[in-house]
């Protein structure tokens, strides 16, 4: 069974620190990797994919992955308080049916 | 604009009542899917469809029901079955690289 495994917080980091935000998933065959960013009473917005080992930077996004390890993790630098959200992790597996499988999601508050 | 559209954005069911949820896109993707989510939960799979006229339970699919006669087109009804719907229903679709994107969402109430 596919599983994506997100710590659930809240991870609370003061205005201008790096947040640091992990999710770790079972299935070796896993080859694509998003992060979504959803506002409380709002839907799921696409923030960044990545596909290959390594960094993958967007503004103040990093994505990092780790296939060995079988992680990604997204790093959101100079944090805002706008930033205060839960950020959803989905693992997409090649070959497959296209359905990605989403972690339960980690809360994240930036405080002032 | 391309994007997907859901509506309403709050829908009232009545006991024994079955309602359906609009899901259009515009994005010309083949693949679109019907999500559940509960407070303080994951998202969960209804149903979903990765080409016209052809569609697949999810792995909550019980009390629910789909069509898709047109690409653009996916609507979702709950019928009298589903004896716990309150929930926010969301709607994606995806193209080939498999990049899920979400419409706004329904937010469904019982009276």
């Amino acid at each position: 069974q596919k599983e994506v495994e997100q710590n659930s917080g809240p991870l609370s980091v003061p205005e201008g620190a790096i947040a640091s935000l992990n999710c770790t998933y079972s299935d070796r065959g896993s080859q694509s990797f998003f992060w979504y960013r959803q506002y409380s009473g709002k839907s799921p917005e696409l923030i960044m994919f990545i596909y290959s080992n390594g960094d993958k930077e967007d503004g103040r996004f990093t994505a990092q992955l780790n296939k060995a390890s079988q992680y990604v993790s997204l790093l959101i630098r100079d944090s805002q308080p706008s930033d205060s959200a839960t950020y959803l992790c989905a693992v997409l597996v090649s070959g497959g049916s296209y359905i990605p499988t989403f972690g339960r999601g980690t809360s994240l508050i930036v405080h002032p | 604009d391309g994007g997907i559209t859901q509506s309403p954005k709050y829908l009232f069911r009545k006991e024994g009542q079955n309602v359906t949820l609009s899901c259009e896109q515009n994005l010309n993707h083949d693949a679109m899917y019907w999500y559940r989510q509960d407070p303080g939960q994951g998202l969960r799979l209804i149903y979903y469809s990765q080409i016209v006229n052809d569609f697949q339970k999810g792995d909550i699919a019980e009390g629910y029901s789909v069509s898709r006669e047109k690409k653009e087109s996916f609507p979702l009804t709950v019928t009298s079955a589903q004896k716990n719907p309150t929930a926010f229903y969301l709607c994606a679709s995806s193209g080939q690289g498999g990049t899920q994107y979400f419409g706004p969402g329904t937010r469904l109430l019982v009276l």
